[in-house]
């Protein structure tokens, strides 16, 4: 089975906090995803991966960034957390072909 | 207009009840559908792929309706272990980019 990991369930952090979010997956694949759900507004991508030191941005890619140095991990990072930040973070990874994405638990992250 | 939508819902369901959703894209020149399933605070998972021909998993039926840009999903037979939020999905092909509905929330009641 394909296993998505993120490195906290829940976060509570400080407006201009640095915070990093991590996310393993262990199936080797080559493209990977950051989102954010919020109610009533589904599913944004704020950045995907496609390669290990490559990105591209998403939707909502204002007030992030991201980081992968190697092909299993790829990192969240909210420069300065602000409380509009709060929000469900949800890692992917996905198998091409069927392209079935492969979710994390999520972390669900509170800015105060 | 957002790319892809559904009814938030929720439907509230008997038992046995035979339940659809409907979800429309606006990208005429979308190429792979899927439904997932979110549990309450839970990741999303995948359900099913929608083909164009239709295809059927169980109590679970798939269509796609590319002249009107529409998925459905029908779940016949509700059991309480249906109740969860589905997304609609659609591969609008530009890698392997998915672009996720709001989802439909349905509650089946005993």
């Amino acid at each position: 089975d394909v296993k998505v990991t993120q490195s906290s369930r829940y976060l509570v952090k400080r407006t201009g906090e640095k915070v990093f979010l991590e996310c393993v997956q262990d199936m080797d694949h080559e493209n990977m995803f950051w989102y954010r759900q919020d109610p009533g507004l589904g599913l944004r991508l704020i950045y995907f991966s496609y390669d290990v030191k490559m990105k591209e941005k998403g939707d909502i890619p204002e007030g992030y960034s991201v980081s992968r140095e190697k092909k299993e991990r790829f990192s969240l990072i909210l420069e300065s957390a602000s409380t509009n930040q709060t929000s469900m973070y949800l890692c992917a990874s996905i198998n091409p072909g069927p392209y079935e994405q492969y979710f994390g638990p999520g972390t669900r992250l509170t800015v105060t | 207009r957002k790319e892809v939508e559904q009814d938030p819902g929720p439907f509230n369901v008997p038992e046995g009840a035979t339940v659809a959703f409907n979800c429309t894209y606006s990208n005429s020149a979308s190429q792979s559908f899927f439904w997932y399933r979110q549990d309450c605070r839970k990741e999303p998972k995948l359900l099913m792929s929608v083909y164009s021909s239709g295809n059927e998993d169980g109590r679970f039926t798939a269509q796609l309706n590319r002249a009107s840009q529409y998925i459905s999903l029908l779940i016949r037979d509700s059991k309480l272990s249906d109740s969860a939020t589905y997304l609609c999905v659609v591969n609008y092909n530009a890698g392997n980019m998915l672009t996720f509905g709001g989802g439909t929330r349905l509650m089946v009641k005993p």
